[in-house]
């Protein structure tokens, strides 16, 4: 089956504008998870949703960051007023998180290829 | 300091070579434990996971946890070329209700022929 879809791969913008990331998770997967990776960085959590659960925005960097999830599928996620910091690659992650389920293998983050930032 | 620490190399082997490459955490609670490869512009796939302390085997993959150091190792035996990415260890936080990644910062690994 298709795995995890982001669109763009690639964007390249102008600081001070906003973009948006798209995210299309695994068919079925109930759990959606944003992290963002910057060079020679490891992978940090930006935001997750659950189900119709209200989203955790923990990570989410600044109030530019925001993300929704519609239908409980697919999901955006915005930066408003781009910085050059934000330069990244974005990952998007989806998963079953079954009903009931808490062991591991019920719960494995499966990743798309992400969406390369470029702010100039 | 980061929850998580892994040294990013880069490390260069030859092909045949054994390659450990390993992590540090912090956080007792940490549970679960993975091991994710990541080749050029792709997304980390998952290449092994384990809960418990002791080794556990996979193919030419092992990976080894050792919580009361907490230290978590992958050993890749007889590597080839197509080994060559990045490796990312990750952890889930036993008392976490979503299931949060925390990862370390990735090994560059390249083998060469």
């Amino acid at each position: 089956g298709a795995g995890v879809s982001q669109s763009p791969s690639n964007k390249v913008t102008e600081k001070g504008k906003d973009v948006e990331l798209r995210c299309d998770p695994i068919s079925g997967h109930t759990a959606l998870y944003w992290y963002r990776q910057s060079l020679g960085q490891g992978l940090e959590f930006l935001i997750y949703f659950q189900g119709n659960s209200a989203p955790d925005k923990s990570g989410l960097p600044s109030d530019r960051f925001s993300a929704e999830r519609t239908g409980g599928s697919v999901s955006t996620l915005t930066i408003q007023r781009t910085q050059q910091e934000d330069s990244a690659v974005y990952l998007c992650a989806s998963s079953p998180r079954l009903a009931g389920g808490d062991t591991l293998a019920k719960n494995i983050q499966y990743f798309g290829a992400g969406t390369r930032l470029s702010v100039l | 300091q980061k929850e998580v620490e892994q040294d990013p190399g880069p490390l260069s082997v030859p092909e045949g070579a054994i390659v450990s490459l390993n992590c540090t955490y912090s956080n007792s609670a940490f549970q679960y434990f993975m091991w994710y490869r990541q080749y050029s512009r792709k997304g980390p796939e998952l290449l092994m996971y384990t809960y418990s302390s002791g080794n556990k085997e996979d193919g030419r993959f092992t990976a080894q946890v050792d919580k009361s150091s907490k230290y978590i190792s992958l050993f890749i035996r007889d590597s080839q070329p197509s080994d060559s990415a990045t490796y990312l260890c990750a952890m889930i936080d036993r008392g976490s209700t979503l299931g949060r990644l925390y990862f370390g910062r990735g090994t560059q690994l390249t083998v060469w022929p």
